[in-house]
């Protein structure tokens, strides 16, 4: 079963430093990739995904990540950090039709 | 556009009783889940519907039910309450799977059983 590993369940980045959140997939073949954000009280919504098209993927907000098949690696990432992007950020992976399998995610504090 | 609509937003049960959480969406998409989220550890599905008439169990379906009557709504039912089953329940839907199947999420219920 595919299964993605965030590395860091607590990142703490300055305000204007880049954003680094780590997302590692086990997969044989390689699947689609999705990184969500979850504000506070809030529920999750899509950052950007990965589906073979281009493996360096764009999102929202400034937001991008890169599909690694050597790595097996879908780092996101943020030039610089803003104040409003503290929140949860979850990677997630689907193979085929299955749903979607959610990583424990990794809350981003953004300090003044 | 109100997308994905859960009620109730919060509740309080005690252990052994009953409820249903309620969730529908004004989409017309035909996969619909129901996600628990725990502190630390991610969203884990419970039950998804791939259509109406279509159920199918999750990673952690013991004590929940689900049906699927109709495309807009999917309810999550709890027969007997345990205090295992406090998180906060997501429901999500999308129009597809695979490549296409981006979830549209709901605000959540958070559910806590005393």
């Amino acid at each position: 079963a595919q299964s993605v590993t965030q590395l860091g369940s607590h990142v703490s980045v300055s305000e204007g430093a880049l954003v680094l959140l780590r997302c590692n997939y086990s997969s044989s073949v390689p699947p689609y990739l999705f990184w969500y954000v979850q504000y506070p009280n809030q529920g999750l919504q899509l950052l950007l995904k990965y589906t073979s098209a281009a493996t360096l993927v764009k999102g929202i907000n400034g937001f991008e990540a890169e599909f690694k098949k050597s790595e097996t690696s879908f780092h996101l990432t943020k030039p610089s950090a803003h104040m409003s992007d503290a929140a949860e950020y979850f990677c997630a992976v689907m193979k085929g039709n299955t749903p979607l399998v959610f990583g424990k995610g990794t809350r981003l504090s953004v300090i003044a | 556009n109100a997308g994905v609509t859960q009620t109730p937003k919060f509740r309080i049960l005690k252990i052994g009783q009953s409820m249903t959480l309620q969730c529908t969406q004004d989409m017309n998409h035909n996969y619909m889940y129901w996600y628990r989220q725990d502190p630390g550890m991610g969203l884990k599905l419970i039950y998804y519907s791939v259509g109406a008439g279509i159920t199918d169990k999750g990673e952690v379906p013991n004590g929940y039910n689900v049906s699927r009557s109709t495309t807009e709504d999917f309810p999550l039912r709890l027969e007997l309450a345990a205090p295992s089953q406090t998180s906060v329940y997501f429901c999500a839907s999308s129009n597809g799977a695979g490549g296409s199947g981006e979830l549209f999420f709901g605000e959540g219920s958070r559910l806590t059983v005393l």
